[in-house]
């Protein structure tokens, strides 16, 4: 596509339930990037993925959230037992490559909010 | 540590004057890139500028310039001639090349233009 895509745009969840991030990124794009972005805060890292090398999940806050990229194209990201602290907006990126003119094209976003 | 500082929570600046937004960054990685997003209430994320470490002249883009003090560790973004429209968050970003390719957000600046 034009862009990178995220759904759902909105997501409402009760505490204690899992859910499904999904990023489709741009075609050909080779590098994926999840991150969260609390009210009024800046962007914390979560976790990359470049091409077939093992993911950098350094930023993940807990053992609760996982990621996963398959065929190389769209990820999923997965909250499980949500708590409210989860509540934010997660974007997702994605680049060409590791090069320094790679440009980062972020997603509209997934507001989630943990009641 | 904070691999990104940004100092100023908030910034006003009337119409049409220069306004300086200040980034400092932290890395003993002597091949980085230095990225300013502007994120408005919509919540995209827009890329402004980019500065290399080995890149010899401060970038600029349109209204745009990135005063880069590499001893000093800052990367500071100049606007010049404010607008309306250029009131949103603005966010410094680092990537660190050994680190991968994820970039590290400051807390950012929000900057008001007044008319």
């Amino acid at each position: 596509g034009a862009g990178v895509s995220q759904s759902p745009s909105n997501k409402v969840t009760e505490k204690g339930k899992d859910v499904e991030l999904r990023c489709d990124p741009i075609s050909g794009h080779t590098a994926l990037y999840w991150y969260r972005q609390s009210l009024g805060q800046g962007l914390e890292f979560l976790i990359y993925f470049q091409g077939n090398s093992a993911p950098d999940k350094s930023g993940l806050p807990s053992d609760r959230f996982s990621a996963e990229r398959t065929g190389g194209s769209v990820s999923t990201l997965t909250i499980q037992r949500t708590q409210q602290e989860d509540s934010a907006v997660y974007l997702c990126a994605s680049s060409l490559d590791r090069g320094p003119l790679s440009g980062y094209t972020f997603g509209s976003g997934t507001r989630l909010t943990v009641v | 540590a904070q691999k990104i500082t940004q100092t100023q929570p908030g910034m006003f600046v009337q119409e049409k004057e220069a306004v300086t937004l200040d980034c400092t960054y932290d890395t003993s990685d002597p091949s980085y890139g230095l990225f300013w997003y502007k994120q408005p209430s919509s919540g995209e994320m827009i890329f402004l500028i980019y500065q290399g470490s080995y890149d010899q002249q401060n970038a600029t883009e349109g209204r745009y310039s990135l005063n880069f003090q590499k001893a000093r560790k800052s990367a500071n973004l100049v606007i010049s001639a404010s607008q309306l429209g250029d009131s949103a968050m603005y966010f410094c970003a680092m990537r660190e090349y050994n680190q991968g390719g994820k970039l590290i957000f400051g807390q950012g600046t929000e900057l008001s233009v007044k008319p």
